[in-house]
């Protein structure tokens, strides 16, 4: 399948800060890209749409304010979390998709950011 | 009623049985589906994806769709205890957007 990265893999940081959370499509160009927030037990929620050139598109209930996402190129997605606080600590995922035009649209994932904010 | 629905598990079968994972989703308008494999402290990894009415097969795993009822399965067998993991249903719906059921806990025992 298709090579998604991500980097860092983890960071702790202090109440307050902000984060910055790279995506890559390392094998493909996605003009598409997810991001995607988990909390220990439950299951994947999709945060916003990532698209090149253009502004996110933000699920409901998502500040985009305090997540702030870039997708300068390609290749290349970032979701900042602004003035981070402990309930924002979470294992964060981005997803490429590699377009086909249709419905057949296959997504894939990165490794995962786990973010602890202390 | 949620968007997708599956049985939270755990599933447990024995080493070599056949493992059947089910989901129910609510979006008729869906037409590609998805299973995902995660495991613990993992992200999501693809498995299956199937489009059309009937079964898919790859390997030991087989995906089943079925419009008119609004289900998909995935069938695997000859389980091995490395399968042990939390299954993901996810349809794609609006926007070819992934909603993704609660997922099923499956253990495979040696």
């Amino acid at each position: 399948g298709a090579v998604v990265s991500q980097h860092p893999s983890r960071v702790i940081c202090k109440s307050g800060t902000s984060v910055k959370i790279e995506c890559r499509s390392l094998d493909f160009q996605a003009t598409t890209m997810f991001w995607y927030r988990q909390f220990p037990k439950q299951s994947l929620m999709l945060m916003a749409t990532s698209n090149e050139g253009s502004k996110a598109t933000y699920e409901q209930g998502v500040e985009k304010d305090k997540f702030l996402i870039n997708h300068a190129s390609l290749t290349l997605s970032t979701l900042t979390v602004t003035s981070a606080h402990p309930e924002d600590s979470s294992f964060y995922i981005c997803s490429a998709r590699i377009p086909s035009g249709g419905t057949q649209e296959t997504q894939y994932f990165g490794p995962g950011t786990r973010l602890l904010v202390l | 009623q949620k968007e997708v629905e599956q049985n939270s598990g755990p599933l447990s079968v024995p080493e070599g049985a056949i493992a059947s994972l089910n989901c129910t989703y609510s979006d008729r308008v869906s037409q590609s589906f998805f299973w995902y494999r995660q495991y613990s402290g993992k992200s999501p990894e693809l498995i299956m994806s199937i489009y059309s009415n009937g079964d898919k097969e790859d390997g030991r795993f087989t995906a089943q769709l079925n419009k008119a009822s609004q289900y998909v399965s995935l069938l695997i067998r000859d389980s091995q205890p490395s399968d042990s993991a939390t299954y993901l249903c996810a349809p794609s719906g609006y926007g070819n957007k992934l909603v993704f059921g609660a997922g099923t806990i499956l253990r495979v025992k040696s």
